[in-house]
C-alpha cells in the first residue's frame, strides 16, 4: 500500500472552501484514492473515491492530477459540522480489502 | 439506509476478564472487519473475515483475540483475557465494495 502524507491539521471558517492535499508518490497502477471522514467517537465514513482526473459527489470533490502522485479533497462552503478528521487512503480499495489509515488531517471549522 | 450496529456502546471490564463485542453487519454483505482505535491514535486494522473464516489478520490480533459469526446476523470479537492496553474504541465494518463502519464500542479495561 502506498504511503500517504497529509497535513496534521487545518483551520477554516464557516462558508469557506477547504482543500486538503494528500501526497502519495508511490501510488501503484491499480491503486484508487479514497477519502474517509471521522467525527469524534464515531466510525470512519466513506466520502469519495477516485482514480484519476476529477470526481464530484454531493459531499465533496476529488481532484487528481495526471501523474496521480497527489490528490486534493475539496469541501465547498464548510459548516461547523464538517469539523472532523479526514483520511486519505491509497490502495486497491475497490472493496474487499483492509483499510490502512494514517494519522489524517484534523479539520477545525470556526464560526 | 442500512447500517452496521454494535453493542454495547461502552464496556467496562477488569483486567484479565473476557469480553465479547458484538456487531450486526449490513445484511447481504459478505466481508467483515474489526478495527480498533486507541484514544488519540489512528484507526488500526485487526482482522478481516469472509466465508466463515479469517481471511487476514494483523500483528495486533494475537491468540487472545478471536472472531466468530455464530449465526446469520451477528459478528463477534472476543478478547479472552483483557489487558490495560486493550482499552480502545473497537469498530466493526462490513463491505459490499465499500466499507461501512459501525458506531464503535468503547472498551475500558481497569
Amino acid at each position: 500500500l502506498a504511503k500517504t502524507t497529509q497535513p496534521i491539521s487545518m483551520d477554516s471558517y464557516e462558508g469557506q472552501e477547504v482543500n486538503i492535499t494528500c501526497s502519495h508518490n508511490n501510488i501503484a497502477t491499480n491503486d484508487y484514492i479514497t477519502w474517509y471522514q471521522q467525527f469524534p467517537s464515531q466510525g470512519p465514513r466513506f466520502i469519495i473515491q477516485g482514480y484519476k482526473t476529477k470526481v464530484t459527489n454531493e459531499v465533496a470533490s476529488l481532484f487528481i492530477p495526471a501523474d496521480r502522485k497527489s490528490s486534493t479533497l475539496s469541501l465547498p462552503r464548510v459548516s461547523l459540522s464538517d469539523t472532523a478528521v479526514y483520511y486519505c487512503l491509497v490502495g486497491e480499495t475497490g472493496g474487499y480489502n483492509k483499510l490502512i489509515f494514517g494519522a489524517g488531517t484534523r479539520l477545525a471549522v470556526h464560526p | 439506509e442500512p447500517e452496521v450496529t454494535q453493542t454495547p456502546s461502552h464496556q467496562v471490564t477488569q483486567m484479565g476478564q473476557e469480553v465479547i463485542l458484538r456487531c450486526v453487519p449490513i445484511s447481504n454483505h459478505l466481508y467483515f472487519y474489526w478495527y480498533r482505535q486507541i484514544l488519540g491514535q489512528k484507526v488500526e486494522f485487526l482482522v478481516s473475515f469472509y466465508n466463515n473464516e479469517i481471511s487476514e489478520k494483523s500483528e495486533i490480533f494475537d491468540d487472545q483475540f478471536s472472531v466468530e459469526r455464530p449465526d446469520g446476523s451477528n459478528f463477534t470479537l472476543k478478547i479472552r483475557s483483557t489487558k490495560l492496553e486493550d482499552s480502545a474504541m473497537y469498530f466493526c465494518a462490513s463491505d459490499n465494495g465499500e466499507q461501512f463502519f459501525g458506531p464503535g464500542t468503547r472498551l475500558t479495561v481497569l
